[in-house]
């Protein structure tokens, strides 16, 4: 167990849904990060949360969005979803110059 | 950040050291290397880093020359369960960067 902590491990949905990946970051971590792992291609950088605010984007969807909460919590929310956005999506938890701790994964399947 | 480049893939038998090379000839004195590993399809892994010292833990051994332009993972006795795809990242921690996943070279451990 990292100490991140992200739900649902699976989900299948529609094309045209909207979905709601949750992350929990490991005690004491102020940042969240977000990354997409489509079939056969690397690690793409979502965004990033530190403390609740918005630090960087990368590249992320018009369709996509994500918050971070007060208890430091963060959301994805994935809308008018497509057949491509099918792929793992990980969070991540940072604290200092030790990297990140990630999560098991979110593995999305839209049909 | 400074851009790495590793080679695709690599075979190590069994019980001996597997060493993983990264170039990163544009690398810059504030930034660290760090390497992650990534087993099948499971969260990255954070292994090691360092910013201009040789670095060990009880994971592997990180060698990086002396003008910082390449460095080398050492994992000292490889077993199956080292499997994975292994990541080499250059990042400035002052400025809180987040990690850019390349390519990565994917390690094979074969009995």
């Amino acid at each position: 167990d990292s100490g991140v902590t992200q739900t649902p491990k699976h989900l299948i949905t529609a094309t045209g849904q909207r979905v709601t990946l949750r992350c929990s970051p490991r005690s004491g971590d102020l940042s969240v990060y977000w990354y997409q792992q489509s079939l056969d291609q690397g690690l793409q950088f979502l965004i990033q949360y530190y403390n609740g605010e918005e630090r960087a984007k990368g590249n992320i969807l018009e369709r996509f969005s994500a918050q971070q909460f007060p208890d430091l919590h963060s959301e994805l929310n994935l809308s008018s979803l497509e057949l491509g956005d099918s792929a793992l999506y990980f969070c991540a938890s940072g604290r200092g110059n030790y990297g990140y701790t990630f999560g098991s994964g979110t593995r999305l399947t839209v049909v | 950040d400074a851009k790495t480049t590793q080679p695709p893939s690599m075979d190590c038998a069994e019980g001996r050291a597997a060493n993983l090379p990264c170039n990163h000839s544009t690398i810059s004195g504030n930034e660290y290397v760090y390497w992650y590993r990534q087993i099948h399809s499971q969260g990255p892994q954070y292994i090691i880093h360092g910013l201009k010292n040789n670095e060990t833990n009880e994971m592997a051994s990180l060698i990086i020359t002396e003008d910082r332009k390449s460095s080398t993972l050492i994992l000292p006795h490889a077993t199956l369960r080292d499997t994975a795809v292994y990541y080499c990242i250059v990042r400035d921690n002052n400025a809180g960067n987040m990690l850019t996943f390349g390519g990565g070279t994917r390690l094979m451990v074969k009995p």
